[in-house]
């Protein structure tokens, strides 16, 4: 069974730094691309970044570029966002997912996500 | 980057009731359209990826159609557990978007 599991987040005051992880159970993470999706409240679905599986593309949504960076431990079958010079608009549930084999597949499965709040 | 806007944000509809959501892209995505069901403090699910290709598990009266700039989730009979609300989103290109969500409400 696919579980992501996500951990990390908190309060933290705007200008602050948090490193959100996810590890991932019952498949090879290694040959998946990953994908960070986050959620404010009572917002839609908004796309982070991704990752493919050997770490060597990245890409970001605009807002986060620059700031947040998206990163992998295949042997640790972990996901990482480090998310710098954190705003007040970057509050959201950040949630881990799995995307496919491909460039050209989309999101299969969620974690259960976490919540990053950024107030002073 | 491709805009998704779907239509209408809100649907009020009844046990039974066929519905369909539409999802208009800003450019061709060809068939690269996923859609997702979320309920409340959950995370979202996959029903639907290729436009039209039903993800395992998914119950059967869901469907999706549309290529190019315009697709269609369809419902053909509510069910109680389908009140919720529904994203659209295309992986043609980075950055991958979502359509704004369609949220199902009882009647």
């Amino acid at each position: 069974e696919v579980q992501l599991v996500e951990s990390g987040g908190g309060l933290v005051q705007p200008g602050g730094s948090l490193r959100l992880s996810c590890e991932a159970f019952g498949f090879t993470f290694s040959t998946y691309w990953m994908t960070w999706v986050r959620q404010a409240p009572g917002k839609g679905l908004e796309w982070v970044a991704n990752i493919k599986q050997d770490g060597g593309e990245k890409y970001y949504e605009d807002s986060v570029k620059g700031r947040f960076t998206i990163s992998r431990d295949n042997t640790k079958n972990s996901l990482y966002l480090q998310l710098d010079s954190l705003r007040a608009e970057d509050t959201a549930v950040y949630y881990c997912a799995r995307a496919g084999l491909w460039f050209g597949e989309p999101i299969f499965y969620w974690g259960q996500g976490t919540l990053v709040t950024v107030s002073s | 980057d491709t805009q998704l806007t779907q239509s209408p944000s809100i649907l009020s509809a009844s046990i039974g009731d066929r519905v369909s959501i539409t999802c208009r892209a800003s450019q061709s995505i060809s068939r690269w359209l996923a859609w997702y069901q979320q309920k409340p403090g959950k995370a979202p699910e996959l029903l639907i990826y290729r436009a039209s290709i039903l993800e395992s598990g998914v119950p059967s009266n869901f469907s999706g159609s549309g290529s190019g700039t315009e697709f269609t989730l369809a419902i053909s009979s509510l069910q109680p557990d389908d009140f919720a609300t529904y994203y659209c989103q295309q992986y043609d290109s980075f950055p991958w978007t979502f359509g704004q969500g369609t949220k199902v409400e009882i009647k």
